[in-house]
């Protein structure tokens, strides 16, 4: 199985702050490289698929970049809505596995 | 919009059986693959399994294996995980969820999730 880890596993930022979140997995997965977010008590949410493609609908702020088994996350300009914990999964083979999260909180 | 309305949640106790259902609306269920993932109180989230379009294909979690099996009728629009032996481990929200295409691609739209809870 792909092994996922991400770092920072959480942070603390302001609102404007540019963040970066990093999600790594144990073998290459050529682009098959996806992003959620989960706010608390609610559904995850696509963010990225394809590693840098954005879901219709996500605000441009959000991209997504690596290739290989390094990926990243970045928001360009954080808003008070983007406070969450954010996931990275893996579709290259099965099973599919998720990174174990990281979570963005109020500085 | 696509809607997914997960339903069949409850306290079991070990060893015991449970089916959940989820009901989808709002797109051409028939068309689309969909996918189980659960998330443990405080956890993140794992994957349990996914079904083709058409039923033909089915693929799960290691930790599922053997112990689940993903289902659909599209006649009904409604896709189904029945769970048995279940352990304390597999408490958890269960969400289901689509793909983007016919298989297995990525996972797009989530419904709200239902709560499983094992105890004795």
């Amino acid at each position: 199985d792909i092994q996922m880890t991400q770092s920072p596993s959480s942070l603390s930022a302001s609102v404007g702050d540019r963040v970066t979140i990093t999600c790594r997995t144990s073998q290459t997965i050529s682009g098959y490289l996806n992003w959620y977010q989960q706010k608390p008590g609610e559904a995850p949410k696509l963010l990225i698929y394809d590693v840098s493609s954005l879901q219709s609908g996500v605000p441009s702020r959000f991209s997504g970049s690596g290739s290989g088994a390094d990926f990243t996350l970045t928001i360009s300009s954080l808003q008070p809505e983007d406070f969450a914990t954010y996931f990275c999964q893996q579709t290259f083979s099965f099973p599919f596995t998720f990174g174990p999260g990281s979570k963005v909180d109020i500085k | 919009q696509v809607h997914l309305v997960e339903s069949g949640g409850a306290v079991v106790q070990p060893g015991r059986s449970l089916r959940l259902s989820c009901a989808a609306s709002g797109f051409i269920f028939r068309n689309f693959g969909m996918h189980w993932v659960r998330q443990a109180p405080g956890k993140g989230l794992e994957w349990v399994a996914v079904i083709w379009s058409d039923g033909s294909n089915e693929f799960y979690g290691d930790s599922v294996k053997g112990r689940f099996t993903i289902s659909r009728d599209n006649s009904k629009n409604t896709l189904y995980l029945q769970m048995n032996s279940l352990s304390l481990e597999d408490a958890a929200v269960y969400y289901c969820a689509t793909d983007r295409g016919v298989g297995a691609t990525f996972i797009e739209y989530w419904g709200q999730g239902t709560l499983v809870s094992v105890s004795s």
